[in-house]
């Protein structure tokens, strides 16, 4: 079973800086990773899939990048609306794995 | 356009089986590529993935749970049903039923439904 450990675990940002989120694979994936925003009480919402594209509706200020078993989100200025958990999925091999999480929170 | 409902108990006892089903609209499970999964979540922590059901009726499961879950389909119903056998305190969760297509990563999730379990 492939196994997604996301880094940080919180990242205590201020509106309008930089965010970068890893989540690193325990075998290569290829680019068979995406990513979710979750609000709390809501459903996770599909942001970036294959590692590098951006799902429908998605702001450009959303950009993944990486392959193998190293990706990143970078959120390039955080918006009010951007403070939520992301989590990391993978669909290279069975089961599909989540990462645990990253909060991004308001410092 | 796409919606799925996840519907079931709210409340079961341990040693229960759960039964949980999402009806969908939008798309038709027989159609080619189509998936429907089910994804967990108890308060607090992260997602956990539970089992797929593609458009020919295969089905893939989460190593840790696969001999408590099933996975069926009610074509004519547009709906998706899992059961979890023998249900524990730390199953308590919301469980989300989503939408995917040619194993890809789903794009359209029900609004969740939150089971509890306690005596």
């Amino acid at each position: 079973e492939i196994v997604l450990t996301q880094s940080p675990a919180t990242l205590s940002l201020s509106p309008g800086e930089r965010a970068t989120l890893s989540c690193r694979a325990s075998q290569s994936i290829g680019s068979y990773l995406a990513w979710y925003q979750q609000i709390p009480g809501q459903a996770p919402r599909l942001l970036i899939y294959d590692a590098s594209n951006r799902a429908t509706g998605i702001p450009a200020r959303f950009s993944g990048s990486g392959s193998g078993t190293d990706f990143t989100l970078t959120i390039s200025s955080l918006e009010p609306e951007d403070f939520a958990v992301y989590y990391c999925l993978q669909r290279s091999n069975w089961p599909r794995t989540f990462g645990q999480g990253t909060k991004v929170e308001i410092k | 356009q796409v919606t799925l409902r996840e519907s079931g108990p709210a409340l079961v006892k341990p040693t229960q089986t759960l039964t949980l089903t999402c009806t969908f609209s939008g798309f038709s499970l027989s159609s080619n590529g189509m998936c429907v999964m089910w994804i967990r979540q108890p308060p607090g922590m992260p997602l956990e993935w539970l089992a797929l059901i593609d458009w020919d009726g295969d089905t893939y499961y989460s190593t840790s749970l696969k001999t408590r879950l099933t996975i069926s389909e009610d074509t004519s119903k547009n709906q998706v049903v899992l059961t979890m056998t023998n249900m524990d305190p730390v199953d308590t969760a919301a469980y989300y039923c989503a939408r995917t297509w040619n194993y890809g990563f789903p794009d359209y999730w029900g609004q969740g439904t939150l089971v509890s379990v306690s005596s």
